[in-house]
């Protein structure tokens, strides 16, 4: 059922390279998430979107960026990657309902970043 | 602020016995509410949502959830668990305004024993 994708899957760095965590959907959701869960933890969001140029930092301080240029697509950029940046990031999005309400959020597949 | 609690982080069963995960949130209006299953490196799964309606609520692989606004509880229940069903589970709300984000509940892992 779902509709978003996540690449890459797995990725392995090393200190200080930038990496692009890409995610895309194409049920043309306006909003979309980003969550980040470490292992057997719970999720924690840090960064949303409710539309094309428009960014919102979550509830945990991330020091990762966003971008939204088109609608169907959201990544998330880590300009020098850090050991404590490993963690599972999990995208998301929902659909804007007729009455203007959540009613479900759709979730990838999650990247698992591990930084060396 | 929304906030959810599932109590117990980690719930044992045996194959076929009652599998009961609790949630309780804390909202200053009935919110819409949600369990999703997480299985190993992959991302959450809905298993049901209560959006308004019949309070009991079926959902996928014989899930069911109650909602009782009396006690601000929203518990996962099946009735026979199955090997298949060791994940992990989050609950979660949200607002009635789609400005307001999802809020999760810390996750229960569900361990099921043969």
């Amino acid at each position: 059922e779902a509709d978003i994708y996540q690449t890459p899957r797995y990725l392995v760095i090393g200190t200080g390279k930038k990496i692009t965590l890409e995610c895309s959907q194409t049920m043309g959701h306006d909003k979309m998430y980003w969550y980040q869960q470490d292992p057997g933890m719970e999720l924690h969001l840090i960064h949303y979107s409710y539309g094309v140029n428009s960014t919102e930092k979550g509830d945990l301080s991330s020091e990762s960026t966003v971008s939204r240029i088109r609608t169907e697509h959201f990544p998330l950029t880590l300009e020098s990657a850090r050991p404590s940046h490993t963690s599972q990031y999990l995208c998301a999005s929902s659909p804007r309902t007729v009455g203007g309400t959540n009613e479900k959020l759709f979730f990838g597949s999650g990247t698992q970043l591990s930084v060396l | 602020a929304q906030s959810v609690t599932q109590l117990g982080s980690h719930v044992s069963v045996s194959e076929g016995a009652l599998v009961l995960l609790r949630c309780n949130y804390s909202s200053s209006v009935p919110p819409y509410l949600f369990w999703y299953v997480q299985y190993p490196n992959q991302g959450l799964q809905l298993l049901l949502k209560y959006t308004t309606g019949a309070t009991l609520v079926k959902g996928i692989n014989g899930f069911e959830a109650e909602f009782k606004k009396s006690e601000t509880s929203f518990h996962l229940t099946k009735p026979s668990a199955h090997m298949s069903d060791a994940a992990e589970y989050f609950c979660a709300v949200s607002g009635l305004n789609y400005g307001q984000n999802f809020v999760f509940g810390p996750g229960t892992r569900l361990s099921v024993l043969p």
